[in-house]
């Protein structure tokens, strides 16, 4: 498996500004994702954090909207931008740590409030 | 499409009994992998147990077991000898079929009580 930490842990925010979101893992991993919850649903894909370029993201995400970054195979994040009520919810990371394995670890989660 | 159905919202159980979390999936491809996740109210997603689409037996990690019923498409979550710790939201999910090593699809989850 993988420890895996995601800062800041919760906070609230006005709308119309933005936050990041950081994700460290402690080992080199393979595959990095970024989820979103909304209130009482289940977990929605965001995008794949591809190491050295784009994003992949998913039907419905834009990168002007949530951009990522992932500058190693330790480390991502993921900036929620000119943020509404809507937008509130918890974001997870998660990792695949390598390639003999399809299990998925994930981080603490985000917990973000927007007023 | 690729789908999970967790048709359960709430399941209630006494401490020391058994219980069964279902889930049915719907994928036309031949590898997949299913996942089984618990989430306390902190908000953290616990891995729980995992069973590959082509794994002659069924998985087993401590007091959780995967009944897999390829057959039916089931991938059921059974929690032998339930304790207080265990209430929590349960989701199953599912390796896309698109992705190598591979994003999940979830399904809508199913809240366990477990009462003493």
């Amino acid at each position: 498996s993988a420890v895996i930490s995601q800062k800041p842990s919760r906070d609230i925010c006005q709308r119309g500004t933005s936050l990041t979101i950081q994700c460290q893992v402690d080992s080199q991993v393979t595959m990095m994702f970024w989820y979103r919850q909304q209130p009482g649903q289940s977990l929605t894909l965001i995008a794949t954090a591809n190491q050295g370029s784009e994003a992949t993201y998913e039907s419905g995400f834009v990168i002007d909207k949530f951009p990522i970054s992932r500058p190693n195979l330790t480390f991502s994040t993921l900036t929620v931008s000119n943020m509404s009520p809507e937008d509130s919810s918890i974001y997870l990371c998660s990792v695949v740590p390598g390639p003999s394995t399809d299990t998925q670890y994930f981080g603490p989660g985000t917990r973000l409030t927007v007023l | 499409a690729q789908k999970i159905t967790q048709t359960q919202p709430g399941m209630f159980v006494q401490e020391k009994e058994a219980v069964t979390l279902d889930c049915t999936y719907d994928t036309s491809d031949p590898s997949y992998g299913l996942f089984w996740y618990k989430q306390p109210s902190s908000g953290e997603m616990i891995f729980l147990i995992y069973q590959g689409s082509y794994d002659q037996q069924n998985a087993t990690e401590g007091r959780y077991s995967l009944n897999f019923q390829k057959a039916r498409k089931s991938a059921n979550l059974v929690i032998s000898a339930s304790q207080l710790g265990d209430s929590a939201m349960y989701f199953c999910a599912m390796s896309r079929a698109d992705q190598a090593g591979t994003a999940l699809i979830f399904g809508k989850g199913t809240t366990l009580s477990v009462s003493s």
